[in-house]
């Protein structure tokens, strides 16, 4: 299985400062990553695809990059909305892991 | 406006059995591809189960393999879940989710919370 190490596990924050969060697969996986954002007692959204990707409707300020074994998932300018678990997931091969998660907390 | 809806979780007491539903609407059911994803309580997400749009091909992650069965009623726009032989390490929200092809799991359902326990 390819396994999907996330970093930091959580972290504080204040709105507008630009947060960047880290995924690791344990093999390449070309581009095939996903990021997700998760609030308490609401099921994930789809953010970013293919690495890069925008899914509709999310803002610009969310961005993804990255290729292989590692990517980024950037926030430009947290706004108080984006207080979230986040989640990177690998569309490479079956099963379609997920990373554990990093919290984004208000600072 | 795509929408799932996933019914069937409990209290369910272990080496019991759980089936989970998933009622499609908004989209043509019949030609999107559908996985079975859990959390449980405090953890992270784990993928359980996928599902071809025809229901051919069909896959399990090893916690499940053996225990779980994935099925699709597409006349009933319906995903379904069986569980059998239920642990602890089986209580999690249960979600549906869709996946597109090249985009990953686009919609997600609200999910239906299984609890193992005596």
């Amino acid at each position: 299985d390819i396994q999907m190490t996330q970093s930091p596990s959580s972290l504080s924050a204040s709105v507008g400062d630009r947060v960047t969060i880290t995924c690791r697969a344990s093999q390449s996986i070309s581009n095939d990553l996903n990021w997700y954002q998760q609030k308490p007692g609401k099921a994930p959204k789809l953010l970013i695809y293919t690495a890069s990707s925008l899914q509709s409707g999310v803002p610009s300020r969310f961005s993804g990059s990255g290729s292989g074994t590692d990517f980024t998932l950037t926030i430009s300018s947290l706004q108080p909305e984006d207080f979230a678990t986040y989640s990177c997931q690998q569309n490479y091969g079956t099963p379609r892991t997920f990373g554990g998660g990093t919290k984004v907390e208000i600072k | 406006e795509v929408q799932l809806v996933e019914s069937g979780g409990g209290l369910v007491r272990p080496g019991g059995s759980l089936r989970l539903s998933c009622a499609a609407s908004g989209f043509t059911f019949n030609s999107y591809e559908m996985n079975w994803v859990r959390q449980a309580p405090g953890k992270g997400l784990e993928w359980v189960s996928y599902i071809s749009s025809g229901g051919d091909t069909i896959y399990y992650a090893d916690s499940v393999k053996g225990r779980f069965t994935i099925s699709r009623d597409n006349a009933k726009n319906s995903l379904y879940l069986q569980m059998n032989s239920l642990r602890a390490e089986d209580t999690a929200v249960y979600y549906c989710a869709r996946i597109t092809y090249f985009v990953g799991f686009d919609y997600w359902g609200q999910g239906t919370l299984v609890t193992v326990s005596s």
